[in-house]
Formats: C-alpha cells, structure tokens, sequence
C-alpha cells in the first residue's frame, strides 16, 4: 500500500526554527510537495522537490532524499502566523498525489 | 500562480435537499479535478477524481449515486450532494491539476451545513 507519514503535531516559540519531518513509500515517485493548511481554509502551496537536495525559499526550505523516501520542511524564524497544518504529499507513478495526514504546528511567543 | 475558484464558500441547506459546488481553473486549462472532503482537524479525503468527457473514479466508500460530479470542461467540475444528510457536513475542497509533475492549485472550499 501507498503511506506517508509524519508527525501529529509539533511546538516551537516564535522566532525559532522547526523541522518536520516526512517518510513516504509510494508506487513510484513523480515529486514531493509540501502544502501550509490554516484551519477553515485550503491548502496552500509552499514547495515542490522532485530531484535530491535541498530548495530554499525565504524562511521555508524543504528537503528530499529520494533513496530514504525522506523529506523535511524547514521553518526559520518562526512567527505566530505559521501556527498552520502542514501537509506532505507525494505524486505516485499515475501523477495522482498521496497525502500525509497533516502535522499541527503550534507556535508559542 | 494558477487560480482555481470554487463557489459557493458556504451553504447551508436542510436535510433532503440538493446541493451544487462548482469548481473552476480560471486561467488553465485542467486535465484533472480533484474532490475532497475534510472533517475538522483531520486530513484531506479524496472523494473522486474526475477527467474532462469522462466518468468520475471514486474512491472506495464514496457513494456515486450519492455525490454526483460532472466534468463538462476543461475548466469546469461540479460536485452534487444529493439528499444531504446532517452527516454530509463537511468542508468540501476541489483542486485542479495540468498534469505531469506539477503542483495541484485548490479552491477555497466550500463549508456545508445540513440542518
């Protein structure tokens, strides 16, 4: 079967960095995505990796080791508006995306 | 970014009642739409995928009778709550995707109440 798995919740304090973490064992593997959810509202993009390595953009970086079926969200700076869920998803070998269940990450001041 | 609108953000309806929720990709041209269902503080549920001149795939346990979805266009997906029960409330959520390895773009969602 198709899994992806990450972290229930999480707690930083403003200001800090957060990493979450995601592991994935899907068929086949066309990219990782990482997605910023606040309560009542849709998903919103934050960050797509398809080949090794780490992208960067501004306090968000996201990484991805295809052979361990690892990826992490990186969250520097932390401000209370990224109190958020935060989702992994991996699009399979038929392109249709495979969703974790979310991470809470609660920020403290 | 690409913009997918869904309409209407919230409807209430009474139980037994029909309700329409239409997705649109405003500047693509989507290959792929996508249903989901989202109950507080859970993940999304994919409900359906539906292709553009093709019929629907659900997933396991989603009833077809139940929410019908028409994909009439490339830039057009509805989904029908039909006979809504007060068990069908749910935040209702449809993403547009070109396909390939590119990201899904979402609507806003559309929060229904059946009273």
């Amino acid at each position: 079967g198709q899994n992806i798995d990450q972290p229930t919740e999480m707690t930083a304090t403003e200001g800090a960095i957060v990493q979450i973490n995601c592991t994935y064992q899907t068929s086949g593997f066309n990219g990782l995505f990482w997605y910023q959810q606040h309560a009542g509202e849709a998903p919103t993009f934050l960050s797509y990796n398809v080949l090794d390595g780490l992208e960067e953009k501004g306090r968000f970086s996201s990484f991805l080791s295809r052979s361990k079926g690892y990826s992490y969200l990186l969250l520097k700076e932390l401000q209370m508006k990224d109190s958020a869920s935060y989702l992994c998803a991996v699009k399979d070998s038929n392109y249709q995306l495979i969703w974790g269940a979310g991470t809470k990450l609660i920020i403290k001041p | 970014g690409a913009v997918v609108s869904q309409h209407p953000s919230r409807v209430i309806c009474k139980s037994g009642t029909s309700v329409k929720i239409e997705c649109r990709s405003l500047d693509f041209q989507a290959t792929t739409m996508f249903w989901y269902r989202q109950f507080p503080k859970k993940s999304l549920m994919l409900m359906a995928t539906s292709n553009e001149g093709s019929k629907a795939t659900y997933e396991q346990g989603v009833e077809k009778d139940k929410f019908l979805i028409n994909h009439a266009s490339l830039t057009l997906s509805t989904l029908t709550v039909t006979s809504a029960h007060p068990e069908d409330s749910s935040f209702y959520i449809c993403s547009a995707d070109r396909g390939g390895p590119t990201e899904a773009f979402f609507g806003q969602g559309t929060r229904l109440t059946v009273v």
